[in-house]
This record gives structure tokens, C-alpha cells and sequence, in this order.
């Protein structure tokens, strides 16, 4: 009964380091979204994917690469970590997107990534 | 640019008293609507959905949706210290977009 797990929890890189943030969901949901949130605001989609081998853009994709090889999982890169990545990282998902309560998103726990 | 957009906050209620949120949206292709809300360094949680034109009640909160005005509202009745909170209006196609939110405070 995880839901959907993030890691990690905490990370701090170098300017220019690059690193990977897993996300996994274990309810068999053919959508998946990475959001940033910066403090004090509310989140901004980075990438999303409504199934495996499919995944598009968002509001804020640069500097981000995600893929989806399969339903369960939807890792997110950071290439060339810059300062102004520094933020909250949550993962979610949903099993559809029909009017039912299937629209509704599961979040993780989210990842706090600091780049110095 | 698909935009969802939040009356600014923070709001400031007194216990007791009706607090009420304001969203817009730019996509009139927009099919399901949310309200979340998020405790400071928690995940968002689920409120309220809204689907279709009209009211929705759920316990203390109503939601509100005008697809003709591209407008969606949450109401809060008996407002308690511990809904002070950011309260984050999302809107989704295929896509799920969220408004900056609003910070509601209830004072006792």
C-alpha cells in the first residue's frame, strides 16, 4: 500500500553535478507528473506522461529529461544542476482522466533538492 | 499558455467566519477541477473535485464551478484554526495545472 514513493527525500549538488530523482507508484496509474515548488508559490508542472513510452512537456521542462519504460516508474534527470533548480520536487499520479474519482492525484512524499 | 490563476493572499479570517477562494482558468477545454490543500512542508492533499457547472458541498466546504465564466470557487464554512493553510486550485485536461495558491490563516 506505498502509493507513490520519491527518492530521495534530500539532496544537495554542485553547480554543474548532475543527478536523477525516482518516482514509483504501485497503483497501476497510466498518468504521471512531476511538479517543482518554489517557496511560497504553488507548483509548476515540469513533465507529464499519460502512459508508458508517452511523455510531454510542461510548463517549466528546461533543464529537466524524464522518461516512462514503464507504468510503475517515471525518473526525473537534471542535467547541469543550476542554482535556480534549487526547490521542492513532488511526483504524482492518476489513473485517468474521465469525471471519476480515478481523475484524482496521488502525491509523494516529495524531494527537497538544494544546488549550491 | 494554458494559465490558472489564484486571488492573492494571504487571507486572514476570524474563526467562525466564511473564507472564500477565487480561481480562473485560460482553457476552456479544461474538463476536471480540484481543490488542494497544503500544510508548510507537507504533500497537497485533495478537498474537493468538481466536474460540472454548479455547486458541490462536501462537509464545511463548497465548491463552485461557471465553465461559461471559466471560474471555480471554494467556500469554507465554520472556519476552524486548523484549515489555515495554502489552498491550490488545479485545473486538467491530460495535463493537471495548478494555481499559485492562496494563504489562508484563521485566527482563533
Amino acid at each position: 500500500n506505498a502509493g507513490v514513493t520519491q527518492t530521495p527525500k534530500f539532496r544537495i549538488l554542485k553547480i554543474g553535478q548532475s543527478m536523477t530523482l525516482q518516482c514509483t507508484q504501485d497503483m497501476n496509474h497510466n498518468y504521471m507528473y512531476w511538479y517543482r515548488q518554489d517557496p511560497g508559490m504553488g507548483l509548476k508542472l515540469i513533465y507529464y506522461s499519460v502512459g508508458a513510452g508517452i511523455t510531454d512537456k510542461g510548463e517549466v521542462p528546461n533543464g529537466y529529461n524524464v522518461s516512462r519504460s514503464t507504468t510503475e516508474d517515471f525518473p526525473l534527470r537534471l542535467e547541469l544542476a543550476a542554482p535556480s533548480q534549487t526547490s521542492v520536487y513532488f511526483c504524482a499520479s492518476r489513473g485517468g482522466a474521465s469525471s471519476s474519482g480515478a481523475n484524482v492525484l496521488t502525491f509523494g512524499a516529495g524531494s527537497r533538492l538544494t544546488v549550491l | 499558455q494554458k494559465e490558472v490563476e489564484q486571488n492573492s493572499g494571504p487571507l486572514s479570517v476570524p474563526e467562525g467566519a466564511i473564507a472564500s477562494l477565487n480561481c480562473t482558468y485560460s482553457d476552456r477545454g479544461s474538463q476536471s477541477f480540484f481543490w488542494y490543500r497544503q500544510y508548510s512542508g507537507k504533500s497537497p492533499e485533495l478537498i474537493m473535485s468538481i466536474y460540472s457547472n454548479g455547486d458541490k458541498e462536501d462537509g464545511r466546504f463548497t465548491a463552485q464551478l461557471n465553465k461559461a465564466s471559466q471560474y471555480v470557487s471554494l467556500l469554507i464554512r465554520d472556519s476552524q484554526p486548523s484549515d489555515s493553510a495554502t489552498y491550490l486550485c488545479a485545473v486538467t485536461d491530460n495535463d493537471m495545472r495548478f494555481g499559485a495558491g492562496t494563504r489562508l490563516t484563521v485566527k482563533p
